[in-house]
């Protein structure tokens, strides 16, 4: 089932600049993670945030988090042609096994 | 090394046929899933098991079987084939039961059904 939703569905960018997405989701949450799926590949888990936690680094990659609001957004810099690819948010609980997914961004990084 | 590996990549066939999808994970993990990507890129969960026991089991039709004969292996067979059953089928896996990790996903299978 569908609990996130990413904001823009897509976003495209000059090489270089910084993109940003964001992630409402509805009901509670243990965990945020991120991921990052490239054309015709399977999807590779980028980062996770914990609901204790309110901001997370790793590399190029920023995440917040905002409990209150419902909300997270993926903060990429200095992107590079790379980066272009779909990035899904998806929460979890720690009672179960399952992720709810969102519909993802599709990010365009133009040389 | 391939951590997680399904095979066949791409799948043709017809309507009515019967096939399998194989997933295999070397990473030691306790849980598998199945997940279906149609072509708007939504990402629905069909199955999961944890240490060869079905613990998720979303509403697919009864056409669709998962198996999962130890805890490295989870294959998908899928009988009746219909034109709506053409996606990118994904296996992934996680590192440990009763919470949710970060999960690992194979490289997809496209299915095609004409």
């Amino acid at each position: 089932s569908q609990q996130g939703e990413e904001d823009p569905q897509a976003l495209s960018i000059q090489e270089g600049e910084n993109a940003t997405m964001n992630c409402s989701y509805k009901t509670s949450i243990n965990n945020l993670q991120w991921y990052r799926q490239n054309s015709g590949r399977g999807l590779v888990h980028l980062i996770l945030i914990r609901s204790n936690e309110r901001e997370k680094h790793s590399g190029r990659l920023r995440v917040t988090l905002d409990t209150s609001k419902k909300s997270s957004s993926l903060l990429i810099t200095a992107s590079r042609a790379a980066d272009t690819a779909s990035y899904f948010c998806a929460t979890g609980m720690d009672s179960n096994y399952q992720l709810i997914w969102g519909a993802g961004t599709k990010l365009i990084i133009k040389p | 090394d391939t951590a997680v590996s399904q095979t066949p990549k791409y799948l043709v066939t017809q309507m009515g046929n019967d096939k399998s999808i194989k997933c295999e994970q070397n990473l030691g993990h306790d849980t598998m899933y199945w997940y279906k990507q149609d072509s708007k890129k939504f990402l629905k969960i069909m199955f999961s098991y944890n240490n060869k026991e079905l613990i998720i089991n979303e509403t697919v039709p009864n056409r669709f079987s998962p198996k999962s004969p130890d805890k490295a292996h989870l294959n998908l067979h899928i009988n009746s084939l219909e034109l709506g059953d053409s996606a990118v089928y994904f296996c992934a896996s996680s590192p440990s039961s009763g919470r949710s990790y970060e999960q690992y996903f194979g490289p997809g299978t496209r299915l095609t059904v004409t």
